[in-house]
């Protein structure tokens, strides 16, 4: 069991926006440790979608965007898109592992 | 663009070891960590490890300690990643990436499918 828990699913209709939570601790997001969110497609590797909470890397849309705040982070997709419909994960640093991915949302656009 | 480029598929039986390669290009092999991660089927992702690819030092999730082993080959730009004493729960696919610090795990290996079965 992951210790960043996540919803196993958020859905919308396009043009939307949804939100997923990534829920910890004090021993992770709550000890000010980065968050970082990943998205991946079906049978295609995880692509960065958000560093260090709310940055977005080159060529990610600005309709992504992320924000933490205590012991939990979020990521939001405004203006939703078919294209948006994949998995989406967050990932912290905590003292027992170090490195932690949440337990993973699945997207789907009605 | 920076790539990572994992070896095939393998097919190992119960107590197997399996050793899958990452082979770095277009970037500086010594500058970055590489991380493994897997995902078993249909299940999320799971951190195994990392190298420090100048030093060949490791860090590896307490899970695997004693089973996993991470190395590196400057000479050629490769990371690898073995496993030993597989089980069947073993069977995932096995990602490579690439550590930045606080920019995440900027670029991904296409991900190599281990199957455990005897």
């Amino acid at each position: 069991q992951s210790v960043l828990t996540q919803p196993p699913s958020v859905s919308g209709a396009p043009g939307q926006r949804v939100t997923i939570s990534c829920t910890g601790s004090s021993s992770n997001i709550g000890a000010g440790s980065d968050v970082h969110w990943y998205q991946q497609l079906p049978g295609t590797a995880p692509k960065l979608l958000i560093y260090g909470s709310n940055n977005r890397p080159s060529g990610v849309p600005d309709r992504f965007s992320g924000s933490k705040s205590g012991t939990s982070a979020s990521l939001a997709i405004t203006g939703l898109q078919a294209e948006d419909e994949a998995d989406y994960y967050c990932q912290s640093y905590d003292r027992s592992s170090p490195y932690v991915f949440g337990t993973g949302t699945k997207v789907t656009v009605l | 663009q920076v790539q990572l480029v994992q070896s095939g598929a393998e097919v190992q039986k119960p107590g197997a070891s399996v050793k899958v390669s990452c082979k770095a290009s277009r970037y500086t092999f010594t500058d970055y960590y590489i991380h493994w991660v897997r995902q078993a089927p249909g299940q999320g992702l799971e951190w195994l490890g990392r190298i420090d690819p100048d030093s060949g030092g490791t860090n590896s999730a307490q899970k695997f300690q004693g089973r996993v082993t991470m190395t590196r080959d400057t000479s050629i730009t490769t990371a690898y990643m073995e496993l030993s004493s597989l089980r069947s729960d073993d069977t995932a696919v096995y990602y490579c990436a690439r550590w930045t610090g606080h920019l995440g795990l900027d670029y991904w290996g296409q991900g190599t499918l281990v199957t455990v079965s005897s």
